[in-house]
């Protein structure tokens, strides 16, 4: 089984600091590279995205830094809010397929 | 969310009975998934939809089974449900395949007792 590799599973952070989770993937016919935010009791929103192309995409306070020779794209989140808190996945997408982390939970503290 | 529920939200079952939970969409997307959520596993596929009366399986499609009728409604049946079964269940829709997105449902959490 193909598999996406996160970490940390758990990440606690003051306000104002930033946030850094990392995935690693293996196959590498994956070609869009996702990153949703679910908090508790809803469905995971779509947050960011990048393609291979690219070694970084920002989008306000979020950041996806992306290393296709490594394997591996890691989301940054500047200036962390108590609002952030959340659950993390990081997926990778190829056709029809896409294959999810196992997820983070983040805790920033106010 | 907007463009997608899912029916029920909540569900308790006993081992054994059939259980089927329906996922609708207002978007007229091509593409509906079913996944499930686990603790320390993150989302696994369990079907997917490329069209009317198009499905195949996913990753954990044992015990399940799938139908699409239309383009707006995408069910997920139990067949004789198991306590290793017990999960959130959500659905998701796509305008393209993976490489565009999805959109997910507020899920459905189902025991099975």
């Amino acid at each position: 089984q193909q598999q996406v590799k996160q970490s940390p599973q758990s990440l606690i952070v003051q306000k104002g600091g930033i946030s850094i989770i990392n995935c690693a993937y293996e196959n590498t016919a994956f070609d869009y590279f996702p990153w949703y935010q679910q908090f508790p009791g809803k469905g995971p929103a779509l947050l960011i995205a990048i393609r291979p192309d690219v070694s970084e995409k920002k989008e306000g306070r979020f950041t996806i830094s992306f290393n296709k020779s490594a394997k591996q794209f890691s989301l940054h989140i500047m200036d962390s809010q108590p609002g952030d808190s959340a659950t993390y996945f990081c997926a990778a997408s190829g056709g029809f397929k896409t294959i999810f982390g196992a997820g983070t939970r983040l805790f920033v503290k106010a | 969310d907007a463009g997608i529920t899912q029916s029920p939200r909540h569900k308790v079952t006993e081992t054994g009975t059939p259980v089927t939970l329906r996922c609708h969409q207002t978007e007229n997307h091509r593409y509906m998934y079913w996944y499930r959520q686990d603790p320390g596993h993150g989302l696994r596929l369990i079907h997917y939809s490329y069209g009317v009366k198009d499905t195949d399986k996913g990753e954990v499609s044992d015990g399940y089974s799938v139908s699409r009728s239309k383009t707006e409604d995408f069910l997920l049946t139990l067949e004789s449900a198991t306590s290793s079964q017990t999960s959130v269940y959500f659905c998701a829709i796509s305008g393209g395949q993976g490489a565009s997105g999805y959109t997910f449902g507020s899920g459905t959490r189902l025991t099975v007792v």
